[in-house]
């Protein structure tokens, strides 16, 4: 089946640790997107990335890293310079350029802090 | 700059009557509009877009919206609600120019009351 999947579903997080959320998308998109989802606040863009090897700083990129060395993953790596990483992490991706383009999502990655 | 609206927090509706969950925008260029389902601790599901075309626009498990270009909005509506139609809605907006990223309201938590 073609999509999305993210992993780990849940995560914890120590003091002043580094944890890396992976995406992973079989549907040949070459756009792909992470998004941070706080109760009550939407959906808040943290990196995208249009293609291979580029990507860009969202709205909310600091404390957070990315990579895109394939054009399959997409990982993000939550620092210990992000102070309040307690939230729900989507990623997405879409093929950008094409009239029906649209964002399809992962399930989910719940990051707590222990 | 983009930005989407969602002006109610919670809408409460009675199964079998008819819902409408609101949605306006602001966007550069031609709108591109959506509408997303989410489930509890679950991605969200694509319900229907606007492009182009008819402004009346029909989508999974019986929704359909009205794009209104005067008034700025995308209205979710529904003709009869089911209790299973309950999860929290996003409306999403991206402007038709190169390079514009997806931006989503904060949502609405609907709840279908048997």
């Amino acid at each position: 089946d073609g999509g999305i999947t993210q992993s780990p579903k849940y995560l914890f997080r120590k003091e002043g640790q580094n944890v890396t959320l992976s995406c992973e998308q079989n549907l040949n998109h070459d756009a792909m997107y992470w998004y941070r989802q706080d109760p009550g606040q939407g959906l808040r863009l943290i990196y995208y990335s249009q293609i291979v090897n580029d990507f860009q700083k969202g709205d909310i990129a600091e404390g957070y890293s990315v990579s895109r060395e394939k054009k399959e993953s997409f990982p993000l790596t939550v620092t210990s310079a992000q102070k309040n990483p307690t939230a729900f992490y989507l990623c997405a991706s879409s093929m950008p350029g094409v009239s029906n383009e649209k964002l399809f999502f992962g399930s989910g990655t719940q990051l707590s802090v222990l | 700059a983009q930005s989407v609206a969602q002006p109610e927090d919670q809408v409460n509706v009675a199964e079998g009557n008819p819902l409408t969950v609101k949605c306006t925008y602001s966007v550069s260029g031609n709108p591109y509009l959506f509408w997303y389902v989410q489930y509890p601790n679950r991605g969200l599901q694509f319900l229907l877009k606007y492009i182009t075309g008819d402004n009346l626009v029909k989508g999974s498990y019986g929704f359909e919206a009205e794009f209104n270009k005067s008034q700025t909005s995308f209205h979710l509506k529904k003709p009869s609600a089911l209790v299973s139609d309950s999860a929290l809605y996003f409306c999403a907006v991206r402007g038709d120019n190169y390079g514009q990223n997806f931006v989503f309201g904060p949502g609405t938590r609907l709840s279908v009351l048997p």
